[in-house]
């Protein structure tokens, strides 16, 4: 499978633990990008990555969120001491820097946070 | 006001029915897309366009790049068509989507 791939799909975790997401991007994709969707809503803007290099983050990251693509592959986003208001839908996206930006999604992991 | 509106927010159709969903945005793009989303959360691209009117199946999309203004039509919808549709617009630079609040179509048997 040459897709996005995102691991876990589902987390369930106590308020105030420390979460951490993969995502792996289509192989040779240079962008990857990180939304967040609660229920109802659609997705949010989180941050981005070209190669390695974090280049926008949203007013949405707070200091309890980082993300991290360390050699330009797959990425991390780690959220620490977890607020149930962190409950979402984490999804992540790659693309081609070339060309008109078309990306793909993975499945998203499923945040609970109890 | 967000910068991308979708509407309706909700829509019930009967199989075999004729569907639009409308989407205005208010930013410059570089495209707009539209997605599925189905229970689960996987988003799948279904159009990207920059201009004119896009076909594929049963879908179609236009957008009005002077109006700023898309919509993606369905037509003789039939119950696997039942699934959220997300109107996103990229814009040039990062390419980042802004994306509107979706529409839930339910398509009845």
């Amino acid at each position: 499978d040459t897709g996005v791939s995102q691991n876990p799909r589902h987390k369930i975790t106590k308020r105030g633990q420390n979460v951490t997401f993969r995502c792996d991007p289509i192989s040779e994709h240079n962008r990857l990008y990180w939304y967040r969707q609660t229920l109802g809503q659609g997705p949010e803007f989180l941050t981005y990555f070209q190669n390695e290099a974090q280049l926008e983050k949203s007013r949405l990251l707070s200091d309890r969120f980082s993300a991290e693509r360390p050699k330009g592959s797959f990425s991390t986003l780690e959220i620490q001491r977890t607020e149930q208001g962190d409950s979402a839908m984490y999804l992540c996206a790659s693309s081609l820097v070339q060309g008109a930006g078309e990306a793909f999604f993975g499945q998203g992991t499923r945040l609970t946070v109890v | 006001k967000n910068e991308v509106e979708q509407s309706p927010q909700n829509l019930t159709a009967q199989e075999g029915e004729f569907i639009t969903i409308n989407c205005s945005y208010s930013v410059g793009i570089s495209a707009l897309h539209w997605l599925q989303q189905h229970p689960g959360g996987g988003i799948v691209s279904l159009f990207m366009l920059s201009s004119g009117k896009k076909k594929h199946g049963r879908l179609i999309a236009t957008i009005n790049i002077q109006e700023k203004h898309s919509s993606l039509h369905i037509t003789a919808s039939h119950p696997r068509d039942s699934a959220v549709y997300i109107c996103a617009v990229s814009t040039s630079g990062t390419y980042k989507y802004i994306f509107g609040t979706g529409t839930r179509l339910k398509v009845l048997a």
